[in-house]
């Protein structure tokens, strides 16, 4: 079975540009969570979907960040424009629909965002 | 939200019990307790979850006192690829709030 797949490994770029981040869930995983790092600070939760549908995006920063989950299979999460303190990694999970007492979340390996 | 604390840094010996805590005082009472492990350029992966008492599985030992302020994570004789980051997590169903994560590392 595959796992949770992020797209891009890393990203480059500069001040002002945008950048798309792709999630790709495990498959029938309803749940979808989007999560970062920046440097020397703590994982920050994101938000939450389930299926396409938005139930908590408390954690996003401000406006220039926007995620979607069209359909409810893979997420983008879209940064524009860029500012220097986006850099960092940012973490995508899946889980299974919330059943009260089990909700292991399955991580991808992350993508590293750099902003110059 | 819950806010979540562990130490920064710990060092074993392989074959040690190694025991973690993570202090989460203001756990609300539908939040979980989760542990996860990381390693470099991977994203953390799920050891134990618990929301009482004590909990076992095939790799650790997770134990909740019964005001759930904190908790422990119990690894049981470590070997060197134990070598890791450790983090709790807290939360139930939506939001969940990370520790601040433990650099656990193990000599030979």
């Amino acid at each position: 079975e595959a796992g949770v797949t992020q797209f891009p490994s890393h990203s480059v770029i500069e001040k002002g540009q945008t950048v798309t981040l792709r999630c790709d869930p495990i498959s029938g995983h309803d749940n979808l969570y989007w999560y970062r790092r920046v440097m020397g600070k703590e994982i920050k939760f994101l938000l939450h979907f389930v299926k396409e549908s938005k139930q908590d995006e408390s954690g996003m920063p401000n406006n220039r960040f926007l995620a979607e989950r069209t359909g409810g299979t893979y997420s983008t999460l879209k940064v524009q424009p860029a500012e220097l303190e986006d850099s960092g990694v940012y973490f995508c999970a899946s889980s299974q629909l919330w059943e009260g007492s089990y909700n292991e979340q399955f991580f991808g390996p992350g993508t590293r965002l750099t902003v110059l | 939200l819950a806010k979540t604390t562990q130490p920064i840094s710990m060092d074993s010996y392989e074959g040690q019990e190694v025991n973690i805590t993570c202090s989460h005082n203001n756990i609300a009472t539908n939040d979980y307790i989760t542990w996860y492990q990381q390693f470099p350029s991977q994203g953390p992966r799920f050891i134990i979850q618990g929301y009482k008492t004590k909990v076992t599985n095939e790799v650790a030992s997770l134990f909740i006192p019964a005001d759930r302020k904190s908790s422990t994570l119990s690894l049981p004789r470590v070997s060197l690829s134990d070598t890791a980051v450790y983090y709790c997590l807290v939360g139930y169903g939506q939001n969940f709030v990370f520790g601040p994560g433990t650099r656990l590392s193990v000599l030979p």
